[in-house]
């Protein structure tokens, strides 16, 4: 089976929140990341979260990690047309080094 | 100017054609990586390389090669394309702490 999985698609309003959610199968991960790809453009660092935390906070994104359900999540307030996008969850192995990504979320923001 | 810049950004060949797409960076990582998107699968590692005289298998690759010219270019050739090498192609790069750069993508179709 998949390394970190994702679902495939979110819509969701203007103005609400967004959760993207991730899980991922190695308890060995060492870091957790968040990437954004905007149509017709590469993949960019969005957050990332070190595997010795339960949060991290940066303006209007909220990273949770629950390390025991190997579960990561990315919270969006007050999302805008802007975000839409898709997230791409990955993380790096203390063995490997090497980025697993997931398949990709598709966010879509409606008005 | 783009950090990690990736020539060209569209190519169509026809089956059975030598193909080689560039990748060159002026961020001075010593790690270059290229992956391969398809809709639905996400990005799949093709071949990585830490430091010049290094070069490594991803997990997808087969019918592909890779050249590491210098510390800032690395090539990905494919040798005699087919129809399911169809895909956007991403260049990508890192220093130590594993967050990965990526470069706009070639858009590459095999008639």
């Amino acid at each position: 089976g998949e390394d970190v999985e994702q679902s495939l698609f979110l819509s969701v309003r203007e103005g609400d929140s967004s959760v993207i959610n991730c899980t991922y199968t190695d308890s060995s991960s060492t870091y957790l990341y968040w990437y954004k790809q905007e149509p017709g453009a590469g993949l960019q660092l969005l957050t990332y979260i070190f595997s010795n935390m339960d949060m991290k906070q940066d303006q209007r994104l909220t990273v949770l990690l629950n390390k025991k359900d190997k579960h990561l999540s990315l919270r969006i307030a007050d999302t805008q047309t802007g975000d839409s996008a898709i997230y791409f969850c990955a993380e790096v192995t203390g063995g490997s080094y090497i980025p697993t990504f997931g398949r990709g979320t598709s966010l879509i923001v409606h008005p | 100017d783009a950090d990690v810049t990736q020539t060209p950004r569209n190519r169509i060949t026809k089956t059975g054609k030598r193909i080689m797409l560039e990748c060159s960076q002026t961020k001075g990582h010593d790690r270059m990586y290229w992956y391969r998107q398809d809709p639905g699968l996400g990005l799949r590692l093709i071949y990585y390389s830490f430091d010049v005289k290094d070069i490594n298998k991803g997990e997808i690759s087969d019918g592909y090669s890779v050249s590491r010219q210098a510390q800032a270019k690395f090539s990905l050739s494919l040798e005699s394309a087919i129809p399911n090498q169809t895909a956007l192609y991403f260049c990508a790069t890192s220093q130590t702490n594993e967050k990965l750069f990526f470069g706009s993508g070639t858009q590459l179709s095999v008639l």
